[in-house]
């Protein structure tokens, strides 16, 4: 079984300043590892992902993600937010082996001008 | 190509009634999924459908809830006699077959049913 903890509630932030989102896993077997985005009133979209390789991953509109084995740990980085990046951010995993995904609660970010 | 299709967005119940949310998958796809997001958690595996089969239910309580996802028409999930713990986000998520297992992205998730129980 995995578990995900994502260690933020809230991040406000403001336009054009980085924003980090924080998600770390527990896994007794390898898991690969999403980020879901949710814009009001949408569906959850995925953001990225890592599978295997390089432990750096870039998604959709400028965000980048980090995997860290040691540290267990799959943090989400923007460098330069837009208002438009205002959403819920949901960090999952799953085992290689299965298809149930496993969520974090979910971060809300707010970006403000 | 619609997404995927949760109604109603948000449902309101008294304790004891029944409860029924829908999901019409996007064109073509066979696979459905059902999650569960209780206030201040992540979304929990629930079920696993496809077409007229329930291939994996092991998220499902025992009692109350159950789901199908008949030839024609979207998949339902049902839950009887509701009580406050039910209170949650239903999220359906569909895909063309079995959940894009190496990469997700062909797995879609639906805008989800927001219940909530008086």
């Amino acid at each position: 079984a995995q578990s995900v903890t994502q260690l933020d509630s809230q991040v406000p932030v403001f336009e054009e300043a980085p924003v980090e989102l924080r998600c770390n896993y527990s896994s007794s077997v390898s898991v690969y590892l999403f980020w879901y985005v949710q814009y009001p009133n949408q569906g959850l979209q995925l953001l990225l992902k890592y599978l295997s390789g390089s432990t750096l991953v870039k998604g959709i509109n400028g965000f980048e993600a980090e995997f860290n084995k040691s540290q267990t740990s799959f943090h989400l980085r923007k460098p330069s937010v837009h208002i438009s990046d205002t959403a819920e951010y949901f960090c999952a995993a799953r085992p290689s082996n299965d298809y149930k995904l496993s969520f974090g609660a979910g971060t809300t970010v707010t970006v403000r001008a | 190509n619609a997404g995927v299709m949760q109604n109603p967005r948000h449902l309101v119940r008294r304790r004891g009634q029944e409860a029924r949310l829908r999901c019409s998958p996007m064109k073509g796809h066979s696979h459905v999924y059902w999650y569960r997001q209780l206030p201040e958690e992540g979304l929990k595996f629930m079920v696993y459908l496809q077409k007229e089969n329930i291939i994996d239910e092991s998220g499902m309580p025992k009692e109350r809830f159950s789901a199908e996802f008949p030839k024609e028409g979207p998949s339902i999930l049902r839950i009887q006699q509701v009580v406050r713990g039910d209170s949650a986000a239903y999220f359906c998520a569909s895909s063309p077959n079995l959940g894009d297992r190496d990469s997700n992205e062909k797995l879609f998730f639906g805008s989800g049913t927001q219940l909530s129980v008086l």
